[in-house]
């Protein structure tokens, strides 16, 4: 069973830009969950999303967006980046309503330069 | 909103031992209670959920406790091993109706010294 992927894996910008993140969920989850992790700092909640509709999203500022497609794959977006959004940003997915593991991809490096 | 402290430094142990993690939480008590393992540059991975109702988990060489009163979680690790080296966060579901989001803590990076 493959797991959850992530793409790109690296991705440079200028501050300014904007950048497109993808995230494919396992198989049968239907529920996305995208965290910003800075540089030595833990998870910060972003976006959720489940059955193509946003649930909730964390404390940022709204240039952070995302989607969440019929097949739930889900994109996040990055408007207008900043040196402060250099981070790594980590997808998860889950069964709609299920309190178990999120299943976390590998993660996307963004570097704002 | 929650506030979650883990083990402020880095914890080095010699290989054997047993490593001891500690998960601290404010306001509400969650329902359940998870632990993950993190490797460098890379997506966490789910090692453990342990309820409200359990006191104890266990699986392989890992262990989790959960004190409700104390409001803290140890995640123990027998028997430590180098390729144990890495950072293990916990999480916490939000109050019950509310959104699904897991809130982490920052972690402990745990090191087994050869």
């Amino acid at each position: 069973e493959a797991g959850v992927t992530q793409s790109p894996t690296h991705l440079i910008k200028t501050r300014g830009q904007q950048a497109t993140l993808r995230c494919s969920p396992i198989s049968g989850h239907t529920s996305v969950y995208w965290y910003q992790q800075a540089l030595g700092l833990g998870l910060q909640f972003l976006l959720w999303y489940d059955e193509g509709e946003e649930r909730n999203r964390g404390n940022f500022p709204p240039r952070f967006s995302g989607r969440q497609f019929p097949n739930y794959s889900s994109e996040l977006n990055v408007n207008a980046l900043e040196l402060e959004d250099s981070a790594l940003y980590l997808c998860a997915s889950t069964l709609r309503g299920r309190t178990g593991e999120l299943f976390f991809g590998e993660g996307s490096r963004l570097t704002v330069l | 909103s929650q506030k979650i402290e883990q083990n402020s430094e880095a914890l080095n142990i010699q290989e054997g031992k047993t490593a001891t993690l500690t998960c601290n939480y404010t306001n509400y008590s969650p329902a359940y209670l998870q632990w993950y393992r993190q490797d460098p540059g890379r997506g966490p991975v789910f090692l453990l959920l342990i309820r409200e109702n359990e006191k104890e988990k266990r699986k392989e060489r890992l262990k989790v406790t959960f004190d409700t009163t104390l409001k803290q979680s140890l995640f123990h690790i027998t028997a430590s091993q180098p390729a144990d080296s890495a950072t293990y966060l916990c999480a916490l579901p939000p109050p019950s109706g509310s959104a699904r989001q897991l809130t982490f803590g920052s972690g402990t990076q745990l090191t087994v010294l050869p």
